[in-house]
């Protein structure tokens, strides 16, 4: 497709479970974002790969969230040993390039995550 | 540690009304950028603005950065039931590694007919 695609689009967990998220970016976009979205409030920053650099993991909570990028394209964020708190829409998004004014980040429509 | 500041947080209005939501900081941002989500959708790029004192026009609604590009606003003249939806600013800085926009909390908007 020519848009960023996340799967699954809702996952339901329980409590301590470990939960993979997927994301495929947009075909030649270099840079691909994290975001966590709690319900009806902004986006909160995650990780960010841009290229072969090291990722910026700045954003992450705590130690039990990780992600890797393989081959500069496909992305996968695990959470491992799931909270409550920990549930969320988790937004994936590509730009052609680092951030810049002329370099627009497109958005998935976002896994929800529902840990029980 | 940046923070935007976004106001209202919930706006109810009729149709035809005018409306201006304000996004704040006390950090300056080499850019800030207005998004509209829908439900069940990511956020989508309505506009970027870069330079202190600028202002953007899209159809019926005016963008403005602050001189000191802390601080923008976003005004819908004559809203429209499709204007329904939550807006989202985001400030960005360039250069080094960081490459996240720090989002506001969003403003819900919704217009009745």
């Amino acid at each position: 497709g020519a848009g960023v695609s996340q799967s699954p689009s809702n996952k339901v967990t329980e409590k301590g479970k470990d939960v993979e998220l997927r994301c495929d970016p947009i075909s030649g976009h270099t840079a691909l974002y994290w975001y966590r979205q709690s319900l009806g409030q902004g986006l909160e920053f995650l990780i960010y790969f841009q290229g072969n650099s090291a990722p910026d993991k700045s954003g992450l909570p705590s130690d039990r969230f990780s992600a890797e990028r393989t081959g500069g394209s496909v992305s996968t964020l695990t959470i491992q040993r799931t909270q409550q708190e920990d549930s969320a829409v988790y937004l994936c998004a590509s730009s052609f390039g680092r951030l810049s004014s002329y370099n627009e980040q497109f958005f998935g429509p976002g896994t929800r995550l529902t840990v029980l | 540690t940046q923070l935007l500041e976004q106001s209202p947080q919930f706006l109810s209005i009729q149709e035809g009304e005018n409306l201006t939501v304000y996004c704040n900081s006390s950090s300056v941002f080499s850019s800030l950028q207005w998004y509209r989500q829908e439900p069940g959708e990511g956020p989508v790029l309505l506009v970027t603005v870069v330079t202190g004192g600028e202002v953007k026009k899209l159809k019926r609604l005016t963008f403005q950065f602050g001189d000191a590009r802390k601080d923008s606003s976003l005004h819908i003249t004559a809203a429209q039931t499709g204007d329904t939806g939550l807006y989202l600013c985001a400030g960005a800085n360039y250069g080094g590694s960081q490459g996240n926009l720090i989002f506001g909390k969003g403003t819900k908007l919704s217009v009745k007919p």
